[in-house]
């Protein structure tokens, strides 16, 4: 009940294309979903991150979509770039502890 | 640089021997977390503080790990007698207390294990 699946494994598009990344997830108590990027060798970084009050949340290229009812939520990176290439983490938490269980990574590669 | 700061970046040790890691948070973040990371995989929850009190731990967290922050600002992280398994990334990261904005979680950059 604590995991978080993501898919796809790995990503390859066309710089200028739409990169989409999905997860889903169990445990209903979780109510804070985050983005992470992660370029090698680096920490994560937050993207964005979104609550289940709402089905939506972009900010600049990045957009999550969120849906409660089939308990996934994905990520949509606009207009890629090379720039973009990186792996990306979604994340899940729920309650007081706001520990994060993250799915396994999907490493986007845009090319030029 | 005011984000989570952790050193060594990298360890290189011999099986057995001991290691120690460090964390130092952003300031005002009284929450402290460590997590771990193989090659290929995301952060695995280890532990977390709330000031100096370590208010939860993963069973990843064998007898051999201990954790500490004695005064509610830096932690330490230590490995006892090192196994090849242990290889990995180990992140710090943390958090503002419970609030509107307490969800988000800052990581540092990792201090990568290597034991030979």
């Amino acid at each position: 009940q604590q995991q978080v699946k993501q898919s796809p494994q790995s990503l390859i598009v066309q710089k200028g294309g739409i990169s989409i990344i999905n997860c889903a997830y169990e445990n209903t108590a979780f109510d804070y979903f985050p983005w992470y990027q992660q370029f090698p060798g680096k920490g994560p970084a937050l993207l964005i991150a979104i609550r289940p009050d709402v089905s939506e949340k972009k900010e600049g290229r990045f957009t999550i979509s969120f849906n409660k009812s089939a308990k996934q939520f994905s990520l949509h990176i606009m207009d890629s770039q090379p720039g973009d290439s990186a792996t990306y983490f979604c994340a899940a938490s729920g309650g007081s502890s706001y520990k994060l269980i993250f799915g396994s990574g999907t490493r986007l590669l845009v090319r030029p | 640089d005011t984000g989570v700061s952790q050193d060594p970046r990298h360890k290189i040790t011999k099986r057995g021997q001991n290691v120690t890691f460090r964390c130092d948070p952003i300031s005002e973040h009284n929450r402290l977390y460590w997590y771990r990371q193989t090659l290929g995989q995301g952060p695995e929850f280890l532990t977390y503080f709330q000031n100096e009190a370590q208010l939860e731990k993963s069973r990843l967290l064998s007898d051999r790990f201990s954790a500490e922050r004695p005064k509610g600002s830096f932690s330490t992280l230590e490995i006892q007698r090192t196994e090849q398994g242990d290889s990995a990334m180990y992140l710090c990261a943390s958090s503002l207390p419970p609030g509107d904005s307490g969800n988000t979680i800052y990581f540092g950059e990792g201090s990568w294990l290597t034991v030979v």
